[in-house]
């Protein structure tokens, strides 16, 4: 079965400063897409940014971009210029291809960002 | 404007009490799924459905029954809620992949929040 790991329940940053979240997969699949979500305050769960496996460039939103190391099953977001809108529950997913459909979303249980001004 | 809208938002019952929380989209997804989120434990998923009358047990289905008898709705239904089922649950919906206009992504309700006495 797939897994998704955040080894850091929770990250602080300075304002304006720089700070990376961690997140490792488990799958045999070769097919999937990854993505990490912000879930404010408000509890509504936004999509920050997407990856899909077979794409090697690393996608970049903005100030967010990630490092998608496919062999080491590792799949980090870099938010820079941390803003103070940037406070949040993070949660990094994975959702596999797998015929003419894709699977179940599957979420790691979440790295909670503070961003000290 | 496209979204996935659920209802009640906010729920205080007692234990068995039979309780539906609705959950309809107007984007014409054929992918539809349930989720609770508790703290420490992330998002896990409870039913899911791949397009009408094709429902499936996420990760957590005990003490919850779903249905889906047309494509735009996806209701939760508790048959005799219990305290351990206190929880954020959303619906949330995806186009079928093969879809033009598929990323992969789920687009999430705003969450509805459900306490058992």
């Amino acid at each position: 079965a797939q897994t998704v790991t955040q080894s850091q329940p929770e990250m602080s940053v300075q304002e304006a400063e720089t700070v990376t979240l961690s997140c490792t997969y488990d799958t045999s699949e070769s097919d999937y897409y990854l993505f990490w979500y912000k879930q404010p305050p408000s509890r509504q769960m936004i999509l920050v940014i997407r990856q899909e496996a077979y794409k090697q460039q690393n996608a970049t939103e903005n100030r967010f971009s990630v490092n998608f190391q496919k062999a080491a099953k590792s799949f980090s977001l870099k938010i820079s210029d941390s803003q103070l809108g940037d406070a949040a529950m993070y949660f990094c997913a994975y959702r596999r291809y797998y015929g003419g459909s894709q699977g179940n979303l599957i979420f790691g249980k979440g790295t909670k960002l503070s961003v000290k001004p | 404007e496209a979204q996935v809208t659920q209802n009640p938002r906010y729920l205080i019952t007692v234990t068995g009490k039979k309780l539906t929380v609705t959950c309809s989209q107007n984007m014409n997804h054929e992918y539809m799924s349930w989720y609770r989120q508790d703290p420490g434990l992330g998002l896990r998923q409870i039913y899911y459905s791949m397009n009408v009358e094709v429902t499936d047990k996420g990760d957590v289905p005990e003490g919850y029954k779903v249905s889906r008898k047309e494509k735009r709705n996806f209701p939760l239904i508790l048959e005799s809620p219990s305290p351990n089922q206190t929880s954020l649950y959303f619906c949330a919906s995806s186009p079928d992949r093969r879809d033009s206009r598929n990323t992969g992504e789920l687009f999430f309700g705003e969450g509805s929040r459900l306490t058992v006495l």
